[in-house]
This record gives C-alpha cells, structure tokens and sequence, in this order.
C-alpha cells in the first residue's frame, strides 16, 4: 500500500463550481500535512499547510481528519488558473522526510 | 530573494552514459533535497542532506545514483550508468526547517 494516495483524475469541472479531493495516509505517526500545487512542467509550491482543525485561505479550505486519516482541498467558485496538479504532502513523523502523493490532476473549463 | 537554481534544465544522453546534475540552494537553508519525478508520478525523495551529512538516503539506487554537497552548500546528482527508466524530471529543493520546500525548475532528463 502506498504511503499517500491520491486519485489522480482527471477531475474536468466547469469555471466557478466548487470541487474537492481526498488523500489518504496509511502511516499513523503522520505528523504534518500540506497541499502543493505543480503546473504543468513547473516544480510544486507549497500552496496550504493542513491543521487539525482546519483551514481556509479564500477560496481553498483544507481538512484533516486523523481518525480516518485522510486530508481533503476544497476549491469553491473555481477559476480557469486554478488548472494544476495538486499533490498531497505527508511527514512521517521520526522521519523528517516529505512523502508526496501521485497528484490529482485539476482542469477547470470556461 | 533567488530561488533554487539548477543546472541543466534539459539533458539528452543514450543509455550507459554519465551524467550529472548541479543544485545551488536558496542562501541560508540547511536541508536539501533531491527528488525524481516520473511523468504522472508524484516527487519521490532519492536523497536528503543536512548540511554535508546526508538525512534519507533509503530510495536512492546506490549502484548507479549518487549525490555529494561537500561544503554544505552546492549539491551534485550524478548517474552513472544511466538507464531508459532513469527517464524522468529531477528536482532540488531547500528547506530552513523541515516544513515548506521551495523547488527550482528541475531538470528534464531523456535517456534514449
């Protein structure tokens, strides 16, 4: 089983719907959690940590849920820059390392 | 504030050649990463450096890859022989701490 997973899409949504994915972690000690953004042949940023109890940055809200271990993104009233891959980050607690998971692949149509 | 440099960004070589990659991180952070990404793959850590001592090196194909960062600084990815499946993007990214990597643009390698 992989340490991250993430259902890699395509996910197609029409500019301005709201849309959201999962990610799932299999290792307990996870510690730390993030969303990252890659455009196409650019290299990821970060684009939001993952609190325990939530957060939101205008139009992204993260969640984590550590009972069933996964992190969701929420994207509402998305846009057309939007279009992106987002990968789950994952730290291991202990390990100190980033496990990044295969990425779920965004495009938002006008 | 400079980004993560990294040098070539594109490189073509014919399987069983050499070839190596330059990283200079962002001034002042400890921790540097190298990662391989696959096309549709995620980023998969190949080796981790805190200053001159390396972290995580499980991942790293110890037979062909490796990978220095002599003066705590500048770091080098080397390949040697290469392989079809060595066919891939790899990034370099720096940390202060442990939490937000910042990447540079990587460097798109083909081995024909």
């Amino acid at each position: 089983r992989k340490e991250v997973e993430q259902d890699p899409g395509p996910f197609n949504v029409p500019e301005g719907a709201t849309v959201a994915f999962n990610c799932t972690y299999s290792n307990s000690a996870s510690q730390s959690f993030f969303w990252y953004r890659q455009d196409c042949r650019k290299e990821p940023k970060l684009l939001m940590s993952v609190y325990s109890s939530g957060n939101e940055d205008g139009r992204f809200t993260a969640q984590l849920n550590r009972a069933s271990q996964y992190i969701s993104l929420l994207i509402r009233d998305s846009k057309l820059s939007d279009s992106a891959t987002y990968l789950c980050v994952v730290i291991i607690q202990g390990a100190q390392k980033l496990v990044f998971g295969q990425g779920t692949r965004l495009t938002i149509n006008p | 504030e400079a980004g993560v440099a990294q040098s070539p960004r594109y490189k073509i070589i014919e399987k069983r050649q050499s070839v190596a990659f330059w990283c200079n991180p962002i001034s002042g952070h400890a921790t540097l990463y190298w990662y391989q990404q696959i096309l549709g793959q995620g980023p998969k850590l190949l080796i981790q450096f805190q200053n001159n001592g390396v972290v995580d090196d499980s991942q790293l194909p110890k037979d062909r890859f490796s990978a220095e960062r002599l003066k705590g600084v500048d770091s080098t990815l080397k390949i040697q022989p290469a392989k079809l499946e060595d066919s891939a993007v790899y990034l370099c990214a720096s940390s202060f701490g442990v939490n937000e990597q910042f990447f540079g643009p990587g460097t798109r390698l083909t081995v024909l």
